[in-house]
């Protein structure tokens, strides 16, 4: 079975400074992962989708990395801001599943102005 | 488009009750999905539904059933709802099964059973 782990759970940093999220993956049969953004009481809102061909991906102050290597991913947000306090998940799609997320517990982001 | 939509948003049940969460998509996807999402344990897959007039369990399925009722809805079923199904209930949908298919999320059902 798949594993998806985030560590740390809770992470605080002060605005200004830049933010790295860290995802871990047990199968390096991995098709793809993809970060999402969840604010309390939401849904989920899709950041980035990175596929195992990639390295990065990049969208405005977020990127995303991916080392199937080593099973890891890393999203980086640069220049932290207030707004971006929210829960933030990963999900990865293996081979052989038929396209079916597995996902992170999260990790719970609060940026202080 | 609304995309992805739920109801209710909120709900509180007695232990035994029964109760219906509907998903409907107007995107016109094949693939349909319920998630549970416990504190600490990110979502879970409970039910999966790949096309009109299929439906699979997932990771969780025990205490739950599912009904696709055309292509674009989706419904979850508590019969005997318990604690332990206390949670937040998300909806998603995509294109069609696969590992290329983005999927699309709801806003969520918040489920507390007394």
């Amino acid at each position: 079975k798949q594993e998806v782990t985030q560590i740390p759970a809770a992470l605080s940093v002060p605005e200004g400074e830049n933010l790295v999220l860290n995802c871990s993956f047990t199968d390096s049969a991995i098709y793809n992962l993809q970060w999402f953004r969840q604010d309390p009481g939401k849904g989920l809102t899709s950041l980035l989708l990175i596929q195992s061909s990639q390295r990065e991906q990049t969208s405005g102050r977020l990127n995303a990395s991916l080392d199937k290597s080593s099973g890891r991913s890393t999203l980086y947000i640069a220049a932290s801001q207030p707004g971006d306090s929210a829960t933030y998940l990963c999900a990865g799609r293996f081979l052989d599943s038929w396209g079916k997320l597995q996902f992170g517990a999260g990790t719970q982001v609060v940026v202080t102005p | 488009n609304a995309g992805v939509t739920q109801t209710p948003k909120f709900q509180v049940l007695k232990t035994g009750q029964s109760m219906t969460l509907q998903c409907a998509q107007d995107m016109n996807h094949n693939s349909m999905y319920w998630y549970r999402q416990d504190p600490g344990m990110g979502l879970r897959l409970i039910y999966y539904s790949a096309s009109e007039g299929t439906t699979d369990k997932g990771e969780v399925p025990n205490g739950y059933n599912v009904s696709r009722l055309n292509k674009r809805e989706f419904s979850l079923r508590l019969e005997s709802a318990a604690p332990s199904q206390t949670s937040v209930y998300f909806c998603a949908s995509s294109e069609r099964m696969g590992e290329d298919n983005e999927q699309f999320f709801g806003p969520g059902t918040r489920l507390t059973v007394l």
